[in-house]
Protein backbone atom coordinates (compact mmCIF):
# COMPACT_ATOMS: atom_id res chain seq x y z
CA UNK A 1 0.00 0.00 0.00
CA UNK A 2 0.92 3.47 -1.02
CA UNK A 3 1.86 5.50 2.74
CA UNK A 4 3.94 8.47 4.03
CA UNK A 5 4.76 8.06 7.67
CA UNK A 6 5.57 11.02 9.99
CA UNK A 7 6.45 9.43 12.69
CA UNK A 8 6.52 12.59 15.25
CA UNK A 9 3.61 14.47 15.77
CA UNK A 10 4.96 17.52 17.79
CA UNK A 11 8.81 18.44 17.23
CA UNK A 12 10.14 21.14 20.09
CA UNK A 13 14.02 22.70 19.20
CA UNK A 14 15.58 25.58 20.83
CA UNK A 15 16.24 28.32 18.14
CA UNK A 16 19.98 27.35 16.61
CA UNK A 17 19.57 23.92 17.02
CA UNK A 18 19.91 21.20 14.03
CA UNK A 19 16.03 20.02 12.84
CA UNK A 20 15.25 16.71 11.79
CA UNK A 21 11.52 16.32 10.28
CA UNK A 22 11.09 12.37 9.56
CA UNK A 23 9.65 11.32 6.48
CA UNK A 24 9.24 7.28 5.43
CA UNK A 25 7.38 6.18 2.63
CA UNK A 26 5.88 3.20 1.36
CA UNK A 27 5.76 3.07 -2.73
CA UNK A 28 7.18 0.55 -4.92
CA UNK A 29 7.64 2.51 -8.21
CA UNK A 30 9.60 5.76 -8.54
CA UNK A 31 8.08 8.38 -5.95
CA UNK A 32 8.34 12.17 -6.33
CA UNK A 33 8.10 13.44 -2.88
CA UNK A 34 7.33 17.42 -1.45
CA UNK A 35 7.48 18.74 1.56
CA UNK A 36 4.45 21.22 2.23
CA UNK A 37 4.27 24.06 5.09
CA UNK A 38 1.53 25.44 7.11
CA UNK A 39 2.49 28.81 8.84
CA UNK A 40 0.10 30.00 11.20
CA UNK A 41 -3.04 31.68 9.84
CA UNK A 42 -1.50 31.55 6.27
CA UNK A 43 -2.10 28.55 3.85
CA UNK A 44 -0.80 25.55 2.90
CA UNK A 45 2.10 25.65 0.54
CA UNK A 46 5.02 23.94 -1.28
CA UNK A 47 8.19 24.57 0.75
CA UNK A 48 10.39 21.85 -1.08
CA UNK A 49 10.42 18.80 -3.45
CA UNK A 50 13.35 16.58 -4.35
CA UNK A 51 13.47 16.82 -7.75
CA UNK A 52 14.70 19.73 -7.71
CA UNK A 53 17.30 19.35 -4.78
CA UNK A 54 16.84 22.96 -4.21
CA UNK A 55 17.31 24.90 -0.44
CA UNK A 56 14.53 26.88 0.36
CA UNK A 57 14.76 28.92 3.80
CA UNK A 58 17.52 27.02 4.94
CA UNK A 59 15.88 23.59 4.47
CA UNK A 60 17.55 20.19 2.39
CA UNK A 61 15.74 16.90 1.93
CA UNK A 62 17.59 14.11 0.50
CA UNK A 63 15.75 11.41 -1.15
CA UNK A 64 17.30 7.66 -0.07
CA UNK A 65 15.46 5.12 -2.01
CA UNK A 66 17.58 2.17 0.30
CA UNK A 67 15.80 3.88 3.49
CA UNK A 68 12.44 4.81 1.80
CA UNK A 69 13.08 8.61 3.54
CA UNK A 70 12.91 11.48 2.47
CA UNK A 71 13.80 13.68 5.62
CA UNK A 72 13.62 17.32 6.06
CA UNK A 73 16.34 19.16 7.64
CA UNK A 74 18.29 22.18 9.00
CA UNK A 75 20.81 22.92 10.65
CA UNK A 76 19.65 26.10 13.00
CA UNK A 77 16.97 26.37 13.63
CA UNK A 78 14.57 29.74 13.32
CA UNK A 79 11.78 31.01 15.20
CA UNK A 80 10.19 31.59 12.54
CA UNK A 81 10.00 27.84 11.04
CA UNK A 82 7.75 27.25 13.76
CA UNK A 83 4.66 25.66 11.93
CA UNK A 84 3.09 22.45 10.56
CA UNK A 85 5.09 20.45 8.13
CA UNK A 86 3.28 17.48 5.42
CA UNK A 87 5.40 15.06 3.68
CA UNK A 88 3.54 13.99 0.64
CA UNK A 89 4.18 11.38 -2.14
CA UNK A 90 2.97 11.83 -5.59
CA UNK A 91 2.82 8.62 -7.22
CA UNK A 92 1.70 9.40 -10.72
CA UNK A 93 -1.84 9.84 -11.79
CA UNK A 94 -3.86 12.43 -9.66
CA UNK A 95 -3.45 11.85 -6.51
CA UNK A 96 -1.00 12.61 -3.96
CA UNK A 97 -0.65 11.01 -0.67
CA UNK A 98 0.06 13.51 2.74
CA UNK A 99 1.58 12.47 5.74
CA UNK A 100 -0.09 12.91 9.18
CA UNK A 101 2.00 16.10 9.59
CA UNK A 102 4.46 17.49 12.05
CA UNK A 103 3.98 20.27 14.23
CA UNK A 104 7.94 22.39 14.69
CA UNK A 105 7.81 24.58 17.53
CA UNK A 106 11.04 26.59 17.84
CA UNK A 107 11.61 27.88 20.99
CA UNK A 108 13.81 31.28 22.04
CA UNK B 1 1.09 33.63 -9.19
CA UNK B 2 -2.04 30.74 -8.49
CA UNK B 3 -4.64 32.19 -6.48
CA UNK B 4 -7.44 29.51 -4.90
CA UNK B 5 -10.15 31.30 -2.89
CA UNK B 6 -12.87 29.82 -0.80
CA UNK B 7 -16.28 30.92 -0.45
CA UNK B 8 -15.92 31.24 3.41
CA UNK B 9 -13.27 31.22 6.18
CA UNK B 10 -15.78 29.94 8.84
CA UNK B 11 -18.88 28.19 8.67
CA UNK B 12 -21.43 27.08 11.49
CA UNK B 13 -24.25 24.99 9.98
CA UNK B 14 -26.59 22.57 12.07
CA UNK B 15 -26.81 19.01 11.98
CA UNK B 16 -28.98 17.78 8.48
CA UNK B 17 -28.68 21.15 6.92
CA UNK B 18 -27.43 20.67 3.30
CA UNK B 19 -23.78 22.75 3.20
CA UNK B 20 -22.15 24.14 0.19
CA UNK B 21 -18.67 24.97 -0.23
CA UNK B 22 -17.31 27.37 -3.17
CA UNK B 23 -13.56 26.95 -4.52
CA UNK B 24 -12.13 29.08 -7.31
CA UNK B 25 -9.00 29.24 -9.05
CA UNK B 26 -7.89 31.51 -11.62
CA UNK B 27 -5.30 29.74 -13.29
CA UNK B 28 -6.90 27.52 -15.78
CA UNK B 29 -5.75 24.83 -13.82
CA UNK B 30 -7.64 20.99 -15.30
CA UNK B 31 -7.05 19.52 -11.77
CA UNK B 32 -9.04 20.55 -8.83
CA UNK B 33 -9.10 18.58 -5.45
CA UNK B 34 -10.68 18.84 -1.99
CA UNK B 35 -9.34 17.61 1.30
CA UNK B 36 -10.68 17.71 5.04
CA UNK B 37 -7.88 18.27 7.29
CA UNK B 38 -8.04 17.18 10.73
CA UNK B 39 -5.51 16.57 13.87
CA UNK B 40 -3.03 13.44 13.62
CA UNK B 41 -4.81 12.45 10.26
CA UNK B 42 -3.02 14.74 8.18
CA UNK B 43 -5.02 15.83 4.77
CA UNK B 44 -7.52 12.84 3.07
CA UNK B 45 -8.77 13.58 0.06
CA UNK B 46 -12.16 13.74 -0.15
CA UNK B 47 -13.13 13.95 -4.17
CA UNK B 48 -11.02 15.31 -7.12
CA UNK B 49 -11.75 16.15 -10.47
CA UNK B 50 -9.68 16.73 -13.79
CA UNK B 51 -11.96 18.61 -15.86
CA UNK B 52 -14.90 20.55 -16.30
CA UNK B 53 -17.74 18.12 -15.27
CA UNK B 54 -15.27 14.93 -14.48
CA UNK B 55 -14.76 13.68 -11.01
CA UNK B 56 -13.63 11.12 -8.69
CA UNK B 57 -13.36 9.76 -5.58
CA UNK B 58 -11.20 10.36 -2.73
CA UNK B 59 -10.32 8.00 0.36
CA UNK B 60 -13.46 9.49 1.88
CA UNK B 61 -16.48 10.27 0.01
CA UNK B 62 -18.66 9.16 2.01
CA UNK B 63 -21.62 12.12 3.27
CA UNK B 64 -20.17 14.13 0.55
CA UNK B 65 -20.48 14.93 -3.35
CA UNK B 66 -19.57 17.86 -5.60
CA UNK B 67 -19.69 19.79 -8.80
CA UNK B 68 -17.53 21.22 -11.44
CA UNK B 69 -19.62 23.09 -14.13
CA UNK B 70 -16.89 25.53 -14.89
CA UNK B 71 -13.15 24.78 -14.87
CA UNK B 72 -11.93 27.42 -12.37
CA UNK B 73 -15.00 26.54 -9.49
CA UNK B 74 -15.06 23.33 -7.74
CA UNK B 75 -17.65 22.80 -5.52
CA UNK B 76 -18.51 20.47 -1.98
CA UNK B 77 -21.38 19.77 -1.01
CA UNK B 78 -22.59 18.33 2.51
CA UNK B 79 -25.70 16.93 1.82
CA UNK B 80 -26.71 16.23 5.40
CA UNK B 81 -24.24 17.74 7.11
CA UNK B 82 -23.55 15.69 10.41
CA UNK B 83 -21.01 16.89 13.38
CA UNK B 84 -18.65 14.14 12.20
CA UNK B 85 -17.99 16.02 9.58
CA UNK B 86 -17.10 19.28 11.46
CA UNK B 87 -13.16 20.38 10.22
CA UNK B 88 -11.12 22.54 8.01
CA UNK B 89 -11.67 21.89 4.32
CA UNK B 90 -8.75 22.44 2.05
CA UNK B 91 -9.28 23.02 -1.27
CA UNK B 92 -6.61 23.02 -4.41
CA UNK B 93 -5.24 23.33 -7.94
CA UNK B 94 -2.27 21.66 -9.22
CA UNK B 95 0.16 22.41 -11.96
CA UNK B 96 2.40 19.75 -12.90
CA UNK B 97 2.57 17.69 -9.15
CA UNK B 98 2.37 21.03 -7.20
CA UNK B 99 -0.67 21.75 -5.35
CA UNK B 100 -2.26 24.90 -4.80
CA UNK B 101 -4.57 25.32 -1.92
CA UNK B 102 -6.79 27.51 -0.95
CA UNK B 103 -6.97 29.12 3.08
CA UNK B 104 -9.40 26.55 4.17
CA UNK B 105 -12.84 26.68 5.44
CA UNK B 106 -13.69 25.69 8.94
CA UNK B 107 -16.96 24.21 8.91
CA UNK B 108 -18.24 23.57 11.92
CA UNK B 109 -21.59 21.81 12.42
CA UNK B 110 -23.59 21.75 15.94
Amino acid sequence: AQRVTQPEKLLSVFKGAPVELKCNYSYSGSPELFWYVQYSRQRLQLLLRHISRESIKGFTADLNKGETSFHLKKPFAQEEDSAMYYCALHTGGFKTIFGAGTRLFVKA
Amino acid sequence: DVKVTQSSRYLVKRTGEKVFLECVQDMDHENMFWYRQDPGLGLRLIYFSYDVKMKEKGDIPEGYSVSREKKERFSLILESASTNQTSMYLCASREGNEQFFGPGTRLTVL
